[in-house]
């Protein structure tokens, strides 16, 4: 079984819609992350969480909240979608320097 | 704001020679990895250099790192078809709680 797994692995959606991607890790790994993945910019930050009472912004916050509801489970809400959401997202956990990605949820926003 | 700069954005090159990417970086470090994503996939720790190191080795994979010049290169020897993939450099700056920054990375295409 993967470390790390994402649902759902693909989402079409409607601007103004509210939609759920979850992460969940068998690795019991403290941290845990959120990116987007945008064509030609990298991986950018969007939460990050060093355990169940800790939340922390990243570079990109804005339009975004996370959920950590165990130490296993970290969720990311789009409250309400616009288009310029649409892109590539991954979980990630790490424990030491490293990080372990999941396989990425692909979401398009129409 | 992205740390790592990558450069070449993309190569290619023939099955069984080398690729060569840099990565370059603004703030002092803790350490510099590079991560492997397949088309559309996850990404993948490939190797960690810390700012005490200055080449690290595995498999077919060598790390330079030069922190006075806030750069490092990665290569790949004897390349294959599976090599194919875009490698990102990310960079744990001092003082920023694991909180890794990405470049944009360079596609690599290997042909055979």
């Amino acid at each position: 079984d993967a470390d790390v797994t994402q649902t759902p692995r693909n989402r079409i959606t409607k601007t103004g819609k509210r939609i759920m991607l979850e992460c969940s890790q068998t690795k019991g790994h403290d941290r845990m992350y959120w990116y987007r993945q945008d064509p030609g910019l990298g991986l950018r930050l969007i939460y990050y969480s060093f355990d169940v009472k800790d939340i922390n912004k990243g570079e990109i916050s804005d339009g975004y909240s996370v959920s950590r509801q165990a130490q296993a489970k970290f969720s990311l809400s789009l409250e309400s979608a616009i288009p310029n959401q649409t892109a590539l997202y991954f979980c990630a956990i790490g424990r030491t320097d490293t990080q372990y990605f999941g396989p990425g949820t692909r979401l398009t926003v129409l | 704001s992205q740390q790592g700069e990558e450069d070449p954005q993309a190569l290619s090159i023939q099955e069984g020679e080398n690729a060569t990417m840099n990565c370059s970086y603004k703030t002092s470090i803790n350490n510099l990895q590079w991560y492997r994503q397949n088309s559309g996939r996850g990404l993948v720790h490939l190797i960690l250099i810390r700012s005490n190191e200055r080449e690290k080795h595995s498999g077919r994979l060598r790390v330079t790192l030069d922190t006075s010049k806030k750069s490092s290169s990665l290569l790949i020897t004897a390349s294959r078809a599976a090599d194919t993939a875009s490698y990102f450099c990310a960079t744990d700056p001092i003082s920023n709680d694991y909180k890794l920054s990405f470049g944009a990375g360079t596609t690599v295409t290997v042909r055979a």
